[in-house]
């Protein structure tokens, strides 16, 4: 198994424009989340998934959009990046509602201009 | 609203001491508590507690949860160079959300 996998491992953009963080897991977890990382911070959960189609809001959940068309694939989508949004994120994934521990993916650096 | 604090925030040690690290928590309905290590990058699991007073232990590594004093800690013994990283814990709260606090750093000095 591989695991939880991210791409890209980093980026760069330009304030404006939009881009996807993938995330995928091949364990057939059902529960799956989308994490930031900023300096001084803990994480904070951005939004999360308990199932394919199912989605919900965490704690920060501006300026991103996800969908979950399958059980392996969590796409994170910024609609126009703004310069708060550098930070490092962190994908997340958990069997479901009987299993409370956790699994992250190597992250994304991102960085907005 | 919920709340972690982690204490303490930073610790250098050297090699072969023991250290204590602290996580108190408030949250609303709690499930469990979550140790995570993070060296440069992503955290990577430690341990899962869900009962009072049971210590969770892994090699060197050690854990227990008070949920009456609503904190837990985590305990390292004859620490190494390779335990230097910032130590998360993670509540959970309901069944879907987890409070990170934000971490204390270790460096262990050889």
């Amino acid at each position: 198994n591989a695991g939880v996998t991210q791409t890209p491992k980093f980026q760069v953009l330009k304030t404006g424009q939009s881009m996807t963080l993938q995330c995928a897991q091949d364990m057939n977890h059902e529960y799956m989340s989308w994490y930031r990382q900023d300096p001084g911070m803990g994480l904070r959960l951005i939004h999360y998934s308990v199932g394919a189609g199912i989605t919900d809001q965490g704690e920060v959940p501006n300026g991103y959009n996800v969908s979950r068309s399958t059980t392996e694939d969590f796409p994170l989508r910024l609609l126009s990046a703004a310069p708060s949004q550098t930070s490092v994120y962190f994908c997340a994934s958990r069997r479901g509602p009987g299993t409370d521990t956790q699994y992250f993916g190597p992250g994304t650096r991102l960085t907005v201009l | 609203e919920d709340k972690v604090v982690q204490s303490p925030l930073s610790l250098v040690v050297h090699e072969g001491d023991t250290v204590t690290l602290n996580c108190s928590y408030e949250v609303t309905n709690f499930r469990s508590l979550l140790w995570y290590k993070q060296e440069k990058k992503a955290p990577t699991f430690l341990f899962m507690l869900t009962s009072s007073g049971i210590e969770k232990k892994s090699g060197r590594l050690s854990s227990i949860l008070d949920k009456k004093e609503l904190f837990s800690i985590l305990n390292i013994t004859a620490t190494q160079t390779g335990d230097s990283a910032v130590y998360l814990c993670a509540p959970l709260s309901g069944t879907y959300k987890y409070i990170f606090g934000t971490g204390t750093r270790l460096k262990v000095l050889a």
